[in-house]
C-alpha cells in the first residue's frame, strides 16, 4: 500500500524566514496530495492541496510543489509569523475511495 | 470550505461507562466518514472507515466491539467507545470527504477532536 514519508520532524525558524517540508510517497497511482495544519487540541485544517496534473500551486503566503516522477512533494511557506506555528501534515490519496494515507507530521516553531 | 462538527470536544468518563462522540458534515452529505486515534505528538492513526447503511471497516488491530460505528444518515456518524478504560484515554478525530461524481476524490475535512479522558 501507499507509504509517506515526512522531513523534518521538527523545524525552528525565525519569523520572516522560510520554511520547507518535505513529502515522499511510494504509490505511483496516488493523484492527490493535501496538506493539513493542526493547532494544539484541534482538528487538523486544511490548508493546501494539488492533483497530480499540476506541478505548483500558490495561496498567498504558501505553495506546494509536486514532483510526479520522483513522487515526491513539499510544502513552503514564506515571511513566517509566529502564528504559522503548528503541527503540519502531508497526505497522498492513493486512489480516491480510500482514506488518505498521512506522514508523521512536523511540528514548525516560528520564532518571534 | 466544508465544515465538519464534532462533538463533544471533551470529555471526561468513569472506567467501565461508555461515551459517545457525534461527527456531522454540515453542508455536504458523506457516504463515508472516517475515524482516527492521535497520541500525543503523533500522526493520526486511521481506526476505522464509516459507511452509511452498512457496517464499518475496521483497521486491524481495533476492536470492533470496543469502538462501535454507526452511520445511519448521510450526514452523521458516531462512535461509541464501550466500557471505557483509562488506556482509551486519547484525541479522537473524525473526517468526510465529499463525493464527486461518485469517487471521493476532493478535499477531507476534519472535526474538532474529542478529547477522552477515562479515570
Amino acid at each position: 500500500g501507499e507509504n509517506v514519508e515526512q522531513h523534518p520532524s521538527t523545524l525552528s525558524v525565525q519569523e520572516g524566514d522560510s520554511a520547507v517540508i518535505k513529502c515522499t510517497y511510494s504509490d505511483s497511482a496516488s493523484n492527490y496530495f493535501p496538506w493539513y495544519k493542526q493547532e494544539l487540541g484541534k482538528g487538523p485544517q486544511l490548508i493546501i492541496d494539488i492533483r497530480s496534473n499540476v506541478g505548483e500551486k500558490k495561496d498567498q503566503r504558501i505553495a506546494v510543489t509536486l514532483n510526479k516522477t520522483a513522487k515526491h512533494f513539499s510544502l513552503h511557506i514564506t515571511e513566517t509569523q509566529p502564528e504559522d506555528s503548528a503541527v503540519y501534515f502531508c497526505a497522498a490519496d492513493p486512489s480516491g475511495n480510500t482514506p488518505l494515507v498521512f506522514g508523521k507530521g512536523t511540528r514548525l516553531s516560528v520564532i518571534a | 470550505g466544508a465544515v465538519v462538527s464534532q462533538h463533544p470536544s471533551r470529555v471526561i468518563c468513569k472506567s467501565g461507562t461508555s461515551v459517545k462522540i457525534e461527527c456531522r458534515s454540515l453542508d455536504f452529505q458523506a457516504t463515508t466518514m472516517f475515524w482516527y486515534r492521535q497520541f500525543p505528538k503523533q500522526s493520526l492513526m486511521l481506526m476505522a472507515t464509516s459507511n452509511e447503511g452498512s457496517k464499518a471497516t475496521y483497521e486491524q488491530g481495533v476492536e470492533k466491539d470496543k469502538f462501535l460505528i454507526n452511520h445511519a444518515s448521510l450526514t452523521l456518524s458516531t462512535l461509541t467507545v464501550t466500557s471505557a478504560h483509562p488506556e482509551d484515554s486519547s484525541f479522537y478525530i473524525c473526517s468526510a470527504r465529499r463525493m464527486t461524481g461518485g469517487r471521493m476524490n476532493t478535499e477531507a475535512f476534519f472535526g474538532q477532536g474529542t478529547r477522552l479522558t477515562v479515570v
